[in-house]
């Protein structure tokens, strides 16, 4: 649905293990964002990418890394997740270099054990 | 950075009344305002959105006004039905901080038939 999937949908794994979460367009956006949406905090960037290999820091960062060496792939890394991290996370693709509509992916549920 | 506060965090109406739901915003920089919808275990969808330039903006049922004096920003949904029934997100956003969307916290609306 609208070019931008993400894998896996869910998953469940243990306190310190990695977990890398894809994100993956066809529609050739610049911009690609990773949000976490938690009851009560709404949905906060973890981090976003304006180009290959151009990344940046959101407002919660910390325990996260990401990575994008290709125009439709955006990768988001817990190098050893925590119970802190469980959550749903979202995708996002900017649909404008100017501040335009933001289209979400179907989103991925992490539980960390 | 961008601060964005939502409120109230829960809505109930009776079909076919009105609903308000009111965002404040920190940043003078910020231009762009969007509101997005998110059915229980779906996305969030844009459903609106408002550019500075602008006062007001309807569609339908649903309209968005914006004072950027105030630094407020509200949604309004008229003759509500049982499938306005969602989480309700607003947003602000600005070309000077590299296209980061800030979201406030979200308000559940309940449409009571």
């Amino acid at each position: 649905d609208a070019g931008i999937t993400q894998s896996p949908r869910h998953k469940v794994t243990e306190t310190g293990t990695p977990v890398t979460l894809r994100c993956h367009q066809t529609e050739n956006h610049r911009y690609m964002y990773w949000y976490r949406q938690d009851p009560g905090h709404g949905l906060r960037l973890i981090h976003y990418s304006y180009g290959v290999k151009d990344t940046d820091k959101g407002e919660v960062s910390d325990g996260y890394s990401v990575s994008r060496s290709k125009t439709e792939d955006f990768l988001l890394t817990l190098e050893s997740a925590t119970s802190s991290q469980t959550s749903v996370y979202f995708c996002a693709i900017g649909t404008s270099d100017n501040t335009g509509e933001l289209f979400f992916g179907e989103g991925s549920r992490l539980t960390v054990l | 950075g961008e601060n964005v506060e939502q409120h109230p965090s829960t809505l109930s109406v009776q079909e076919g009344d009105s609903a308000v739901i009111k965002c404040t915003y920190s940043d003078s920089a910020s231009n762009y305002f969007p509101w997005y919808k998110q059915e229980l275990g779906k996305r969030p969808q844009l459903i609106i959105d408002i550019r500075s330039n602008v006062g007001e903006k309807k569609d339908q049922r649903i309209a968005v006004t914006l004072n950027k004096t105030a630094k407020h920003f509200s949604l309004h949904i008229t003759e509500t039905q049982p499938e306005d029934s969602a989480v309700y997100f607003c947003a602000a956003s600005s070309g000077n901080t590299g296209n980061q969307f800030y979201f406030g916290t979200g308000t559940s609306l309940t449409v009571i038939p």
